[in-house]
This record gives C-alpha cells, structure tokens and sequence, in this order.
C-alpha cells in the first residue's frame, strides 16, 4: 500500500510570493490533515478535512493560508503571500475515520 | 485543554543498551489514545506504538514497549536493544476518542552513541 505522498520535498521562495504544496492521501482514507511544525517543536495543526469538507480550520491564517480537497482525495495547501514566518516544514497525514494518522514526508519552506 | 508534556529535550544512550522516555499529559477524558512517533532527519514522522486508553496492558512493538499509568497519567516508551537507526526526534502524543485530533509533547531527540 502505497504511503502517503508530499511536493514538493522542499521549497525555496523569496518573501511576497505565493507557494503551493500537494498532498495525496492514502487510498481510501477519507481524513485529511496538514500541520506546520517548526524546528524543534511538535506538528501544529492547521486544516483538517473529512472528505472534502474542512472540518476544522480554526488554526489556519485565513488572511495567506487556503487549502482545498476536490474530489475528497488529494489536497493543496496555498500561502499568498509568503512571509519569513512561514518558514516550517508542511506535513499532511490521512487516516480512515478515527484511526491513527499516517504522515507523508513533508516539504521543507524556505522563505527568504 | 488537554496538554503534553515531554521533560527531556534531548537523551543519549549506548548502542545496544535500553532507554527511557518520558512523557505525561493531563486530561479529564476516560476514552483516549497515546501515541509515540519518530521523526528521523528525513522529516517522516513514523508511528512507533500506540496505546488506548481502556487497555490496562501495556502495548508492545517489538523493541518497543510503553508503561502506561492511567492514574498517573504518564505514558513513558522504553526502547530496549538501542540501535543506530532509533536515533531521532520521538514525540508523543494524545487525542481523544471524540475527535481523534492530535496534541503533541515538545519532543526528545534521541542520540545513540556507538
């Protein structure tokens, strides 16, 4: 069974410009989940989707960050404009209903 | 709100010895789940182990095995055989039965010395 898959593994960006990451889930997992983590510190948090209805977006800066999941399978997650702060590594992660959460690699943001 | 804490920033440990990490949480929830993952420098982050809250006996992963105190709430991951690849940061974590979604402790990184 194929893993949860991440792109880009790393970005690099200079601040004002917009970045997108994509994630495909695990087949058949129909919760969908993304989180910033900064170095040295545990996964935050920002969207989590059941299907393709965000469930929980309460974490996510609405003012830069949009996410979307069409179709209920793959995912984007979208920074316009990008600002120094947003440098993290992005990790998505599925699971099938209330089950444990399997994460893909990450995209290390670099922003400039 | 429910908290994790992991107390130590960082272990060492010698290849092929056991070691201990810590971790405690606080809740008022009966119906919960612990986890511990692993974060090698890939960035993966790895499921380790997983312990329900309603199981008295402790779960087990092959060199892996937590001791969970439901009372004390801490839930502490021995890793025995200590093995240069189980260097990396091990983060535990807590949710509820309700909604499933994730807290996470600081993390430990875990250095093996050959």
């Amino acid at each position: 069974e194929a893993g949860v898959v991440q792109s880009p593994r790393y970005k690099i960006i200079e601040k004002k410009q917009p970045v997108a990451f994509w994630c495909n889930p695990i087949s058949g997992h129909n919760t969908l989940y993304w989180y910033r983590q900064n170095l040295g510190q545990g996964p935050e948090l920002l969207i989590r989707y059941e299907n393709e209805e965000a469930v929980d977006d309460s974490q996510l800066p609405k003012d830069r960050f949009s996410a979307e999941r069409l179709k209920g399978v793959d995912s984007t997650l979208k920074i316009q404009p990008a600002e120094l702060g947003d440098s993290a590594v992005y990790l998505c992660a599925s699971t099938r209903g209330t089950d444990t959460q399997y994460f893909g690699p990450g995209t290390r943001l670099t922003v400039l | 709100a429910q908290t994790v804490t992991q107390s130590q920033p960082e272990m060492s440990v010698q290849e092929a010895e056991t070691v201990t990490l810590s971790c405690t949480y606080d809740t008022s929830e009966s119906d919960y789940y612990l986890f511990w993952y692993k974060q090698p420098p890939s960035r993966q982050m790895i499921l380790v182990i997983r312990q329900e809250a309603y199981k008295q006996q402790n779960a087990t992963e092959n060199r892996f095995s937590v001791n969970f105190q439901k009372a004390a709430k801490s839930f502490s991951l021995k890793i025995s055989d200590s093995q240069l690849g189980d260097a990396a940061m091990y983060f535990c974590a807590y949710a509820e039965a309700s909604n499933y979604q994730l807290i996470w402790g600081a993390g430990t990184k875990l250095i093996i010395k050959p």
